[in-house]
């Protein structure tokens, strides 16, 4: 069965404190993993889309990389509006179905 | 830009009561689907559609029907609500396969008593 996990569940940074998100993944076929931001109150926002093991992809202070068990999502020197849950997601099979199964996310509080 | 509209934001029902959440988007996307997000649980797929005409179920499918009549929209139907479909509701559009990222509405946040 195909699976997504992540950790820590919740995490406290100081402003300026980097650090790592995790996404491990158990999957039959990788098409793509995703990770997408979510503030209360709204709908996720995409972020990156990671196709293969060794890839990277940034984004002002997050960095995205990808192997073939896992996913982290690092943020270097974050600030406050950083605060936000973060979901990873896997497109996964043989089909083009744009199905995705996410994990339960990490929600990530910067005080300043 | 509109994106992904989604109708209504608020609901409260009561057990047995059926309803319709709107969801439609101006971006002309193929793929659309639907969302539930419960506390601990994650998102998880209620219904999915790949184009007009064409839907399939999704991991909770349950209690739930959809139609896609038309490309810009994807109503979710409740046939007879329970306390167990409390949740709060997602619709999402892509261009393609989604490989290049989901358009997420805002949400329905609906309780059922």
């Amino acid at each position: 069965e195909d699976q997504v996990t992540q950790s820590p569940e919740a995490l406290r940074l100081q402003e300026g404190e980097s650090s790592s998100l995790n996404c491990s993944y158990t999957v039959s076929g990788l098409r793509g993993l995703f990770w997408y931001r979510q503030d209360p109150g709204k709908g996720p926002e995409f972020l990156f889309t990671l196709y293969s093991a060794g890839e990277e992809k940034e984004k002002e202070r997050l960095k995205a990389t990808l192997t073939k068990k896992e996913s982290f999502l690092h943020i270097t020197a974050p600030k406050p509006e950083d605060s936000a849950t973060y979901l990873c997601a896997v497109q996964a099979g043989s089909s083009n179905t744009g199905k995705l199964i996410f994990g339960q996310g990490t929600t990530l509080q910067v005080k300043p | 830009n509109a994106g992904v509209t989604q109708t209504p934001k608020f609901q409260v029902l009561k057990t047995g009561q059926s309803m319709t959440l709107q969801c439609a988007q101006d971006m002309n996307h193929e793929y659309m689907s639907w969302y539930r997000q419960d506390p601990g649980m994650g998102l998880r797929l209620i219904h999915y559609s790949v184009g007009a005409g064409i839907t399939d179920q999704g991991e909770v499918p349950n209690g739930y029907n959809v139609s896609r009549s038309t490309t810009e929209d994807f109503p979710l139907r409740l046939l007879s609500a329970a306390p167990s479909q409390t949740s709060v509701y997602f619709c999402a559009s892509s261009a393609g396969t989604g490989l290049g990222g989901y358009t997420f509405g805002s949400g329905t946040r609906l309780t059922v008593v």
